[in-house]
């Protein structure tokens, strides 16, 4: 079975801080995505990679940054946490050569910036 | 207008009967659909993925896919209490390449009652 982990299930976190919020898989998955969801907005991807070292934005990146310096790991980096970055944070990871564009999810980190 | 649409809800149906979800979807060129459940502050696991037209029976599930109608359904039999969740529709977005993207709608939430 497919394996996503995330770093923490609950993090609370003051404004300003930098956070990072990690992400593991242990499928060797090439593609790999952050997303965050909030109440009435749905998911929203943040970033994705689809190669060690390549990133793309999603659709609501600013404020954020990424970092893929080996396959089965994606980190999310929040440079100055703010009140509005509170949220679901999910990350999931496929594979091209597998069942066709299958996301996997990990648990998700709960967020809270105070 | 939104890529891949769906009744936000929340559906109500009692259990032992048929639930039926759906999902409309703009781009004509997707190959890949698939539906998600996802229970309150959990993250969303895949319960059904279909590629061709027709439909695709998993145990209770039964998913349904019209790319003429652009069009993608998930049928419940014999609903039990535990169903109870929101069901994310996604699709694949060929003009990603090899990325993996997925656009998923923003969920219908289906309340099963005893």
């Amino acid at each position: 079975d497919v394996k996503v982990t995330q770093s923490s299930r609950y993090l609370v976190k003051r404004t300003g801080e930098k956070v990072f919020l990690e992400c593991v898989q242990d499928m060797d998955h090439e593609n790999m995505f952050w997303y965050r969801q909030d109440p009435g907005l749905g998911l929203r991807l943040i970033y994705f990679s689809y190669d060690v070292k390549m990133k793309e934005k999603g659709d609501i990146p600013e404020g954020y940054s990424v970092s893929r310096e080996k396959k089965e790991r994606f980190s999310l980096i929040l440079e100055s946490a703010s009140t509005n970055q509170t949220s679901m944070y999910l990350c999931a990871s496929s594979s091209p050569s597998g069942r066709e564009d299958t996301q996997y999810f990990g648990p998700g980190t709960r967020l809270t910036v105070l | 207008q939104k890529e891949v649409e769906q009744n936000s809800g929340p559906l109500s149906v009692p259990e032992g009967a048929i639930a039926s979800l759906n999902c409309t979807y703009s781009d004509r060129v997707s190959q890949s659909f698939f539906w998600y459940r996802q229970y309150s502050g959990k993250s969303p696991e895949l319960i059904m993925s279909i590629y061709s037209n027709g439909d695709k029976e998993d145990g209770r599930f039964t998913a349904q896919l019209n790319k003429a109608s652009q069009y993608v359904s998930l049928l419940i039999r014999d609903s039990q209490p535990s169903d109870s969740a929101t069901y994310l529709c996604a699709v694949n977005l060929p003009a990603s390449g090899n990325t993996g993207k997925l656009i998923f709608g923003q969920g219908t939430t289906l309340q099963v009652k005893p």
